[in-house]
């Protein structure tokens, strides 16, 4: 696939286990997300980076760490999971004013915790 | 902060009939209004949007429909067909840049 992709696609974890989701960009954007979705609930947006800098920390627990090494590529670091934290993360991307442009998703990670 | 509610949660129709899909939100500073369609285990995917500044948009089989006063916008989707079967999700984009979704709707074609 093209665009955005992410990896693992499928990821099981223990509570102590400590692993990290990879999305990359190939759209040249400049802002990336994160987003949790859960059965139903609405999509959840988790953090957004802009030039390589966090703009947005939607009151995720700190166990979720989010890091942005280059515009292309975004990483979001797990530990100490909870059950509560399974479900599909994804990623997005964007370009231009973060106002404007519609956002590019990836195909996601589906985690469970157990 | 932006509330975005999706009506109905599901929806089944028959090839050919149109459908219809409303949000609300309340933000009245909202001026970007996305809606995106989610097949089983794919990513969402934009199919249209609209801003502030119009009223209704069109693209083939599809519209969207806004009302800044009532702060409300529709997707309608005309002659349906088993491939527009999917989950769609309206968002709303307030003074800042982030979107805030609605819960969804799974849309089912009957063939």
């Amino acid at each position: 696939e093209t665009g955005v992709t992410q990896t693992p696609r499928h990821l099981v974890m223990g509570m102590t286990n400590k692993k990290s989701l990879k999305c990359e960009q190939h759209l040249g954007h400049n802002a990336m997300y994160w987003y949790k979705q859960s059965a139903k609930k609405p999509l959840e947006l988790m953090f957004v980076y802009s030039l390589e800098e966090r703009v947005e920390n939607n009151s995720v627990p700190s166990r979720f760490s989010p890091e942005c090494p280059n515009s292309s590529h975004l990483f979001l670091h797990l530990h100490t999971l909870q059950p509560e934290d399974s479900a599909l993360y994804l990623c997005a991307s964007s370009q231009g004013d973060l106002r404007t442009y519609e956002q590019y998703f990836g195909p996601g990670t589906r985690l469970t915790v157990t | 902060g932006e509330n975005v509610e999706q009506h109905p949660s599901t929806l089944s129709v028959q090839e050919g009939d149109s459908a219809v899909i409303k949000c609300t939100y309340s933000d009245s500073a909202s001026n970007y209004f996305p809606w995106y369609k989610q097949e089983l285990g794919k990513r969402p995917q934009l199919i249209i949007d609209i801003r502030s500044n119009v009223g209704e948009k069109k693209d083939q089989r599809i519209a969207v429909t806004l009302n800044k006063t009532a702060k409300h916008f529709s997707l309608h989707i005309t002659e349906t067909q088993p491939e527009d079967s999917a989950v769609y999700f309206c968002a709303a984009r307030g003074s800042n840049y982030k979107l805030t979704f609605g819960k969804g709707t799974l849309l089912t074609v009957n063939p």
